[in-house]
This record gives structure tokens, C-alpha cells and sequence, in this order.
């Protein structure tokens, strides 16, 4: 069965990066991309961008332009969302999700907790 | 940008009928995306390509799409559908989510 498996909540000082991990099962993953979306607290669904595990292809949404980096390693078919120059209104709750360009997200991972906090 | 407007609230009785919409500029011509979020859960796809229904979801959930709205429908509502539901959409070369509607279950 699909399933995207993400690490762990953590918890930055404003200022620093943060590396978010998505480990994918179940399918090929160079067949599809990975879209981040997050969440903040009590607020509704943010999209960050996408990256084709195809090719590495990103499309990052333009408010983030500069501070996010998405890859992909196909080896262990694990994404990874990095995003720096942290700020407290990052403080928010990080989706991996499965989905082609164009498309819908059919798999998501469990979510990943970042708190932001000086 | 693309902006897409859901109610903040829908309120039903048990084995009635919701409808949730979903605003935005000729959203007839886009692909309408549904997901159901439950607390402390991820969302789960409900609705894709405005009316087709992933495999697991039950047939009481139906959506539609045309001209300024996009519509999910839920038939038959139960206690176990309430739930916060975002609508999506792309817009250039970036999907774009509804605010989202909490539905209520009286």
C-alpha cells in the first residue's frame, strides 16, 4: 500500500532552517511528484510547491521563492522540504503529498510539526 | 492570484444533503479537487477532475462544476462526516486551495 512516512515534530529559533523528510512506499516513486502543503495552526491549507521525482523539476510557490528548497533522493525514495531563514508565522504543521503536476494529491503523509519560537 | 471562496460553515441533520461550494473566477473551465480533513488528521482526496471519486470513498459524495462554482455534495450525511473540506484548483503553474468549510453535523 502507498504509504509517505515523514520524520519528526521540531522546533526552531527564528533565523534557522529546518529539513522535513517524506520516505515513500509502495509505488514507484520516480512515477509521480511530491507536493508540500502546510498548515498553520487553526488556519486552512497552504501549497508550497512541487518537485517531479522524475527529474528533480521544482515549482515553488512564490511567496516562499528563495527561502524553500524541495528534493529528492531516488535512491531511498525520500523528498526533502528545506525551508530557512525561519520566521514564527512558519509555525505550522508540513504535508508531503503525492500528485503529478496539473494534478490531485491522493496520498499524505502524517504531517510534521514545526514550531517556530524564540 | 486565483482566489477560491468557500463558506467558513455548513450545517446539516443527519441523512440530509450538504453542499459545500467553491467559488472563483470561470471555475468551470479548471479541475476541481475535494479533501476531507478530520482533526489532528491529513487530508484525504474525496472528489477529483470535479466528480470522479477515488476508490474507498462512498458514493454519497458527488461534485459538479460550472461557470463561478464548483459544488461538492454529500448525501446522506452522517455524525462521521464532519470535517473541515478544501477545495483545489491550479492557476498558472500553482494550485491554489479554498479556505475551507467546516461541516457540522446538528
Amino acid at each position: 500500500q502507498v504509504q509517505l512516512v515523514q520524520s519528526g515534530a521540531e522546533v526552531k529559533k527564528p533565523g534557522a532552517s529546518v529539513k522535513v523528510s517524506c520516505k515513500a512506499s509502495g509505488y514507484t516513486f520516480t512515477s509521480y511528484g511530491i507536493s508540500w502543503v502546510r498548515q498553520a495552526p487553526g488556519q486552512g491549507l497552504e501549497w508550497m510547491g512541487w518537485i517531479s521525482a522524475y527529474n528533480g523539476n521544482t515549482n515553488y510557490a512564490q511567496k516562499l521563492q528563495g527561502r524553500v528548497t524541495m528534493t529528492t533522493d531516488t535512491s531511498t525514495s525520500t523528498a526533502y522540504m528545506e525551508l530557512r531563514s525561519l520566521r514564527s508565522d512558519d509555525t505550522a504543521v508540513y504535508y508531503c503529498a503525492r500528485g503529478l503536476n496539473w494534478g490531485w494529491y491522493d496520498y499524505w503523509g502524517q504531517g510534521t510539526l514545526v514550531t517556530v519560537s524564540s | 492570484s486565483y482566489v477560491l471562496t468557500q463558506p467558513p460553515s455548513v450545517s446539516v441533520a443527519p441523512g440530509q444533503t450538504a453542499r459545500i461550494t467553491c467559488g472563483g473566477n470561470n471555475i468551470g473551465s479548471k479541475s476541481v479537487h475535494w479533501y476531507q480533513q478530520k482533526p489532528g488528521q491529513a487530508p484525504v482526496l474525496v472528489v477529483y477532475d470535479d466528480s470522479d471519486r477515488p476508490s474507498g470513498i462512498p458514493e454519497r459524495f458527488s461534485g459538479s462544476n460550472s461557470g463561478n462554482t464548483a459544488t461538492l455534495t454529500i448525501s446522506r450525511v452522517e455524525a462521521g462526516d464532519e470535517a473541515d473540506y478544501y477545495c483545489q484548483v491550479w492557476d498558472s503553474s500553482d494550485a491554489v486551495f479554498g479556505g475551507g468549510t467546516k461541516l457540522t453535523v446538528l
